[in-house]
């Protein structure tokens, strides 16, 4: 079956501007959850949506927003870009989520790489 | 709030040699662990999870990990590595709570010399 499929892979910009990342999850997968992984940081979690719902957020500025749409797609959306927003975003699906402790594996994209200038 | 630590951000070995990374959690309550592995130009892949039951877990490529509660500890084991073990390996943790979100540990970088 098809994986999670993120684009774009790769995008430039600049500050100030925004940007819009998507997240296509495995078919039959409810739960998206969203990651930005930097060298210094790590993996950090941004917010899971679960039936078009947020269910959980990290600590991300409200510059960092998301959204479900109900074919289970997702989007997640960065605006005012500032120069350490520069990351890999990496998106991951599951059957049922992060609050569900026997079917909450998941499943990850390749990610896109965000590099603001 | 949860963290984990991992506690080397870069391991060097020669193929054969054995391996132990570790990690160490902080949650006192129920928790799910999970190491996750990154092969260079690859997608973050499962290796091996602990949901309950035996605290010893077998995972993809021979590796395995055990989970000592009153430790808090989570670590991963391969008896003998090979070239195809270089990758970056994440310890994570989902615990309960209102507060659903899986915490990853920082990686660690794993170079084996053939």
């Amino acid at each position: 079956k098809a994986g999670v499929t993120q684009t774009p892979r790769y995008l430039i910009k600049t500050r100030g501007q925004q940007v819009t990342l998507s997240c296509s999850p495995i078919s039959g997968h409810r739960s998206v959850s969203w990651y930005q992984q930097t060298p210094g940081q790590g993996l950090q979690f941004l917010f899971e949506y679960f039936s078009e719902t947020q269910r959980n957020k990290g600590n991300f500025p409200g510059r960092f927003s998301g959204r479900q749409f109900s074919n289970s797609r997702s989007e997640m959306n960065v605006s005012t870009l500032e120069l350490g927003d520069s990351a890999l975003y990496l998106c991951a699906s599951s059957l049922e989520g992060l609050r569900s402790s026997g079917a909450n594996v998941l499943t990850f994209g390749a990610g896109s790489r965000l590099t603001v200038l | 709030a949860q963290s984990v630590s991992q506690h080397n951000h870069h391991v060097i070995l020669s193929e054969a040699a054995s391996l132990e990374l570790g990690c160490n959690y902080s949650y006192g309550g129920t928790v799910n662990l999970f190491w996750y592995v990154q092969y260079p130009g690859q997608h973050l892949q499962l290796l091996l999870k602990y949901f309950s039951g035996d605290p010893l877990v077998k995972g993809i490529k021979g590796f395995e990990a055990e989970f000592i509660k009153s430790k808090f500890s989570f670590n991963l084991r391969k008896p003998s590595v090979q070239w195809s073990d270089t990758a970056e390996y994440f310890c994570a943790v989902n615990s309960g709570g209102s507060n659903y979100k899986l915490t990853f540990g920082k990686g660690t970088l794993l170079t084996v010399n053939p």
